[in-house]
């Protein structure tokens, strides 16, 4: 079966410091990658996705990039964090299957808190 | 633009007392609708897709219907242990990426 691996799982870092969170999926190959952000109570916000390695699309201009060095294997990474950048990471998978409702399965997210 | 709505923000429900989460939708084409569970500090966690306006999916005391503009979460004489956020989400044709848009959840609370 597929799992998604996040980490860490709570990280505390000072303004203007670098940022480097992991995720890998096991169990499968070829995914959709995808990088989330939480904030408080609210919904999911679609950072970065990615469609096979190397390949990176973003939703969102910001501060933060996303690598995929490896096939099963996502990076979300900052040069100097903001306030801002606070809140819940997530990464989630999904098969690339054309023409099929594929549903996405989200690892159990990075808590990032910015002083 | 995509938009998903879902109201309400927050429900309280006494165990038993059965109630329904609305999920407001607007996109060019529906490719798919999504539910999930998401409880404190976790990622969401996948319920149900829905594809065509009519059609319905039940998981234990969950049952999602979907039309051609809302989804409905429908919940049966609910338990404390289904007390989470639950969060919809739309995928449109032409999606090269699977890309999903979500909404802003509604958290349930369920006492005993």
């Amino acid at each position: 079966s597929q799992t998604i691996h996040q980490w860490p799982a709570t990280l505390v870092q000072p303004v203007g410091s670098p940022l480097s969170l992991e995720c890998t999926v096991e169990g499968t190959s070829n995914p959709n990658l995808y990088w989330y952000r939480q904030a408080a109570g609210r919904g999911l916000q679609l950072l970065f996705y990615s469609v096979g390695i190397g390949q990176i699309s973003s939703e969102v201009p910001q501060n933060l990039s996303a690598s995929r060095p490896q096939d099963r294997q996502f990076i979300l990474s900052s040069k100097k964090l903001l306030l801002s950048d606070s809140g819940f990471y997530l990464c989630a998978w999904s098969d690339r299957l054309w023409g099929v409702n594929q549903p996405q399965h989200f690892g159990d997210g990075t808590r990032l808190s910015i002083l | 633009e995509d938009q998903v709505t879902q109201s309400p923000e927050a429900l309280r429900l006494q165990e038993g007392e059965s109630s329904s989460l609305n999920c407001s939708y607007t996109v060019s084409g529906l490719r798919g609708l999504f539910w999930y569970r998401q409880d404190p500090g976790k990622g969401p966690e996948f319920l149900f897709t829905l594809y065509s306006a009519g059609e319905e999916k039940e998981k234990e005391r969950l049952k999602a219907t979907l039309t051609k503009k809302e989804s409905f979460l429908h919940i049966t004489a609910p338990k404390p242990e289904d007390s989470a956020t639950y969060l919809c989400a739309v995928q449109e044709w032409d999606n090269a990426g699977n890309m999903l848009t979500f909404g802003g959840g509604t958290r349930l609370m369920v006492k005993p």
